[in-house]
């Protein structure tokens, strides 16, 4: 079976700060990754998607960048945070030809 | 781009009550989907839909793709605690790639 791992669970990081983190996905090949950021307004923002490795798509211009430098893994960068920066982002897979996505367990980050 | 007016945003019921909730879509969708979200915890797909009128139940719950593809349901028969979390439909329309639309979600709430 699949299975979506996220790290850390938290975080919390200086403005200014740089910022890493990484999801991986086992028991699939070749899957779509997603990383989505969640504020407490509770509505979910597509920031990047991925259809294999080395092919990002930015959905929102920001501070924030994305990388996949294997298949199953997916990491979200930033230089620089904001205060805004802060939010539970959500990273998730689907199969190519299906539209189901399938969500980490998140992690909060909080930007003070 | 796809917009979802997902209705209502919060539900307070008691238990054994049944629940339905709703989204309706500017545009024409290929796929519905229903998630629900515990607090600190990444969406779980709870059902897909994929072909117009389709009625689809898992357990308590019961979703139904709308005949003309702009809107889908979801409703809980007789409502238990653990009901309690944030629901989110979510819609893929032809031509926007891998992406979904998702709606702003329904905080329910279920007073035993």
């Amino acid at each position: 079976s699949q299975t979506i791992h996220q790290w850390p669970a938290t975080l919390v990081q200086p403005v200014g700060s740089p910022l890493s983190l990484e999801c991986t996905v086992e028991g699939t090949s070749n899957p779509n990754l997603y990383w989505y950021r969640q504020a407490a307004g509770r509505g979910l923002q597509l920031l990047f998607y991925s259809v294999g490795i080395g092919q990002i798509s930015s959905e929102v211009p920001q501070n924030l960048s994305a990388s996949r430098p294997q298949d199953r893994q997916f990491i979200l960068s930033s230089k620089k945070l904001l205060l805004s920066d802060s939010g539970f982002y959500l990273c998730a897979w689907s199969v190519t030809s299906i539209n189901e996505q399938f969500f980490g367990p998140g992690t909060r980050l909080t930007v003070l | 781009g796809q917009q979802l007016n997902q209705s209502p945003q919060s539900m307070f019921i008691q238990e054994g009550e049944d629940v339905s909730m709703n989204c309706t879509s500017s545009s024409i969708f290929n796929t519905w989907l229903w998630y629900k979200q515990d607090p600190g915890e990444g969406p779980v797909l709870l059902i897909a839909l994929y072909k117009a009128g389709e009625l689809t139940s898992n357990g308590r719950l019961t979703a139904q793709f709308g005949i003309t593809r702009k809107d889908s349901f979801l409703n809980i028969s007789a409502s238990i605690p653990s009901d309690v979390g944030i629901y989110f439909c979510a819609g893929h329309a032809k031509g926007s790639n891998y992406k979904l639309t998702f709606g702003k979600g329904t905080l329910l709430t279920v007073n035993p």
